[in-house]
């Protein structure tokens, strides 16, 4: 069954520390990747997003991922966070055929200490 | 374009009352999802149509959840009748499926949903 995993439920960093956020997934076709971000009492929005080609994406905020195919990983990374990026974060897969619906991880809660 | 529209922001009901959550998607998307999140279950995927047609409904609860999507711009989540255990924020997201592979959803500021 397809599943997306993110081992980190909580995380507690302060200002300027590095930030690394791991997701893995299961499913053995080809797929989309996602990572968004809820900030508290908000809706999900997107950070960054994996297609193809460049498997170093980019995103806002200074967040970018890898995508290791070899090991069906798609971590997010921030090399200095600040308070403001205190928020829930959520990696996603999508087929690229088929239902196209996403497998959502459980999220990761970033606690960033002023 | 406004996004993904989603009304009311919140609701307050009381157990056994109808609820109706309502959605308008991003004009031109052709998949419409519907996605429930609590602090116990975090983010499920409740239903989703691709061009109007429900595809997949194997995460609605249970017969007191359904969902209708008239036509391209509108979409309805009922929960009839409702429980406190419904209490959740419900969030709609419309995605371009069916445009080359890229189907990013977009997401709305949800429904704020308590059942007394």
């Amino acid at each position: 069954a397809q599943s997306v995993s993110q081992h980190n439920h909580h995380v507690i960093l302060s200002e300027a520390a590095s930030l690394e956020l791991g997701c893995n997934y299961s499913y053995g076709g080809t797929v989309n990747l996602f990572w968004y971000v809820q900030y508290p009492g908000q809706h999900l929005q997107l950070l960054l997003k994996y297609f193809s080609g460049d498997p170093l994406v980019k995103g806002i905020k200074g967040f970018e991922a890898e995508f290791i195919k070899s090991k069906f990983s798609f971590n997010l990374r921030k090399p200095s966070v600040q308070w403001s990026d205190t928020a829930e974060y959520f990696c996603a897969v999508s087929p690229t055929s088929g239902t196209y619906k996403y497998i959502f991880g459980t999220g990761t809660r970033l606690k960033v200490l002023a | 374009d406004a996004g993904v529209i989603q009304s009311p922001r919140h609701e307050v009901t009381e157990m056994g009352q109808e609820v109706t959550l309502r959605c308008k998607p991003i004009s031109g998307h052709n998949s419409l999802f519907w996605y429930r999140q609590t602090m116990m279950r975090g983010l499920e995927l409740l239903i989703y149509f691709n061009n109007n047609v429900p595809i997949d409904d194997s995460g609605m609860p249970e017969d007191r959840f359904s969902a209708k999507m008239p036509n391209a711009s509108f979409s309805t989540l009922k929960i009839q009748p409702s429980e406190p255990r419904d209490s959740a924020v419900y969030f709609c997201a419309s995605s371009p499926r069916g445009q080359g592979l890229y189907n990013e959803q977009f997401f709305g500021p949800g429904t704020r949903l308590t059942v007394l």
